[in-house]
């Protein structure tokens, strides 16, 4: 089993605030990084799939960084707002089947 | 994204019956289901992978005899908990992967047995 961490755990932020979370993982036989956003009592709904170390996306307010040589991938939100508020997890992927999740970082944006 | 439907969201059941849970993949064909197990405060730690047609590939230390998985169809996946126990008790999820490299979650199932 190798070691997903994700950090910080929890995260309380002010509407309008930006933040990220980080992501590391063990960088050998890497696959893919997953981001994926999960709210009480829905699916995990995914926000990015990145392959390639340096790779960049960006869904609106949220971006996503990888670095697969160092072993992290960062999450940016800018402008955070009520809705986002959930827990973000990421999952390390490697020879395509082998998927292992952190234990995700929650976070509360207050109004 | 894609849409993976699963069922039940909840289920009690006695110790020693047998538990389905169901996944279904609505816009997209599954060729590879992925079931997961999370324990309270914990991360979500892959129980097995299944491959449509093919027999499913179990992590270490988990039972196959004890959860079987069946990947009949490129939209079904089933996860039958045999002879549940107390210990059993946990939060089932499933996520399916087509062709590309993206992986899709079900809603979960929350299995409580009594």
């Amino acid at each position: 089993i190798l070691n997903v961490e994700q950090s910080p755990q929890s995260l309380h932020v002010q509407e309008g605030d930006s933040t990220n979370f980080t992501c590391s993982f063990p960088s050998s036989n890497f696959y893919a990084l997953h981001w994926y956003r999960w709210e009480t009592a829905k699916s995990p709904e995914a926000l990015f799939v990145m392959t390639l170390n340096g790779d960049e996306k960006k869904k609106g307010r949220i971006s996503a960084t990888l670095n697969t040589k160092e072993g992290y991938s960062y999450l940016y939100i800018k402008g955070s707002q009520p809705e986002d508020s959930a827990t973000y997890l990421c999952a390390s992927r490697y020879n395509f089947n082998k998927f292992y999740f952190g234990s995700g970082t929650k976070l509360n944006v207050k109004p | 994204g894609a849409v993976v439907s699963q069922h039940p969201s909840r289920v009690i059941c006695k110790s020693g019956t047998s538990v389905k849970i169901e996944c279904r993949s609505l816009d997209f064909q599954a060729t590879t289901m992925f079931w997961y197990r999370q324990f309270p405060k914990q991360s979500l730690m892959l129980m097995a992978t299944s491959n449509e047609g093919s027999k499913a590939t179990y992590e270490q230390g988990v039972e196959k005899d004890k959860f079987l998985i069946n990947h009949a169809s490129l939209t079904l996946s089933t996860l039958t908990v045999t002879s549940a126990h107390p210990e059993d008790s946990s939060f089932y999820i499933c996520s399916g992967s087509g062709q590309g490299v993206e992986a899709f979650f079900g809603q979960g199932t929350r299995l409580t047995v009594v």
